[in-house]
């Protein structure tokens, strides 16, 4: 069965970064893209890019262009997220999600458990 | 604020039908599928409608989902308390390349 197993919970600094890791297993890995939403605490979803686990073609959300970096490693059927210049209102729970489709216009099938990443000083 | 449109409650009785609207612009929903994800209370967000009607295996049918023009509605028939949680549409936007969500509607059962 498709599986997404995300790592544990963060505690960052403003000013530093955080590097999310989301293994993937039950499916071909290069098939599919992976993207990354996040929500912050009582909010909404609120999607942060997409990446091909085939190419590693990126599509980033413009608000958070220069500040987000995705990367796959296909050894290993693992995506990750980094982000950098954390702030306060980065606190959220970060989820990695498989996209069947060409930079995530085809919605996405199946999710992580999700990654609290606290921001504070 | 959210660039798709989604009442923040709604509420039923066991048994009865409900529907979440979404409403959105030409260069998202009237361009693009839509999709719905239910979340419920302390997990993470499931694929519950994509391309707009199409349930993913495993999803009952009493969910359905339609879009017209611009807008787009869940409906959940047969409302049952397992139902409760956020229901949050979602589409492709063309001018800002972005994935765009709804705010997220609160579905109480009452």
């Amino acid at each position: 069965q498709v599986q997404l197993v995300q790592s544990g919970a963060e505690v960052k600094k403003p000013g530093a970064s955080v590097k999310v890791s989301c293994k993937a297993s039950g499916y071909t890995f290069t098939s599919y893209g992976i993207s990354w939403v996040r929500q912050a605490p009582g909010q909404g979803l609120e999607w942060m890019g997409w990446i091909s686990a085939y190419n590693g073609n990126t599509n980033y959300a413009q608000k958070l262009q220069g500040r987000v970096t995705m990367t796959t490693d296909t050894s290993t059927s693992t995506a990750y997220m980094e982000l950098r210049s954390l702030r306060s209102d980065d606190t959220a729970v970060y989820y990695c999600a498989r996209a069947p489709g060409i930079a995530a216009a085809d919605g996405f099938d199946y999710w992580g458990q999700g990654t609290l990443v606290t921001v504070s000083s | 604020q959210s660039v798709l449109t989604q009442p923040p409650s709604a509420s039923g009785t066991p048994g009865q039908r409900v529907t979440i609207s979404c409403s959105g612009s030409s260069s998202n929903i009237g361009s693009n599928y839509v999709y719905w994800y239910q979340q419920l209370p302390g997990t993470a967000p499931k694929l519950l409608i994509y391309r707009n009607n199409q349930r993913p295996s495993g999803v009952p049918d009493r969910f359905s989902g339609s879009k017209s023009g611009t807008s787009a509605s869940l409906a959940i028939s047969g409302l049952r308390s397992e139902d409760e949680a956020d229901y949050y549409c979602a589409a492709w936007d063309d001018s800002l390349s972005d994935v765009v969500f709804g705010g997220g509607t609160k579905l109480t059962v009452l």
